[in-house]
């Protein structure tokens, strides 16, 4: 298997337009999880998905971010409109039971 | 709620080991994790440990679990340059599948 793969690894934008972020996860796993890293606030679950259903929302940080999981191959993080604040690494990972795998993450950068 | 707390930087020279702690303060905790996290990388699971061990060793890494004390380590044996990473301690509670909690790493600088 590839991993946990998402698109694109780098992104930048300017302020006020807005950005999707995607993954892929492994084949076969139930749950998909979506993390923000930035150095003050280290690793922070934005949500997490079983079954392709949004089981806790609650690190979503406003309205401006958005994520769906239309099947079990594919989930979206979307940030509209976008601001510089929302720059940071942002990680999918998935896991069929006890151990949870990375993708190599997002890279995005608001100006 | 939960909360998961480990030091913020750990030097040590090659070939001496490297005992990184980690508390946590879920106490319904079920698995405890080890992620590592090289420059521009993702995560990668080095190890985890169920709750009702209290020891578990792979290779030149050995993980302790103090149930009682809520704290957890991870002992990497003759460590090398090629350890130098943040590590991550994380946790989740009840049962497998829910959302990891991460510590804010540690990060292991290793001296020739």
């Amino acid at each position: 298997d590839a991993g946990v793969i998402q698109s694109p690894r780098h992104e930048v934008t300017e302020m006020g337009q807005e950005v999707t972020l995607r993954c892929k996860p492994i084949s076969g796993h139930n749950s998909l999880f979506w993390y923000r890293q930035t150095m003050m606030r280290g690793l922070e679950l934005l949500i997490y998905f079983n079954n392709n259903v949004p089981i806790d929302d609650s690190g979503m940080p406003e309205d401006r971010f958005s994520a769906k999981m239309p099947n079990a191959s594919f989930s979206t993080l979307k940030i509209q409109p976008s601001e510089p604040r929302d720059s940071a690494v942002y990680f999918c990972a998935s896991t069929g039971g006890t151990e949870a795998f990375f993708g190599q993450g997002t890279r995005l950068t608001v100006v | 709620g939960e909360d998961v707390e480990q030091s913020l930087f750990l030097s040590v020279r090659e070939g001496d080991s490297s005992v990184i702690n980690c508390t946590y303060t879920d106490s319904s905790s079920t698995y405890l994790y080890w992620y590592k996290q090289e420059p521009g990388a993702g995560l990668q699971l080095l190890t985890y440990i169920f709750s009702n061990m209290d020891m578990k060793q792979d290779q030149r890494l050995t993980v302790l679990l103090n149930k009682k004390d809520k704290h957890l380590s991870l002992r990497i044996a003759d460590t090398q340059t090629g350890d130098s990473a943040i590590y991550f301690c994380a946790e989740t509670p009840n049962q497998a599948g829910t959302a990891l909690i991460f510590g804010k790493g540690t990060t292991l600088s290793v001296s020739s």
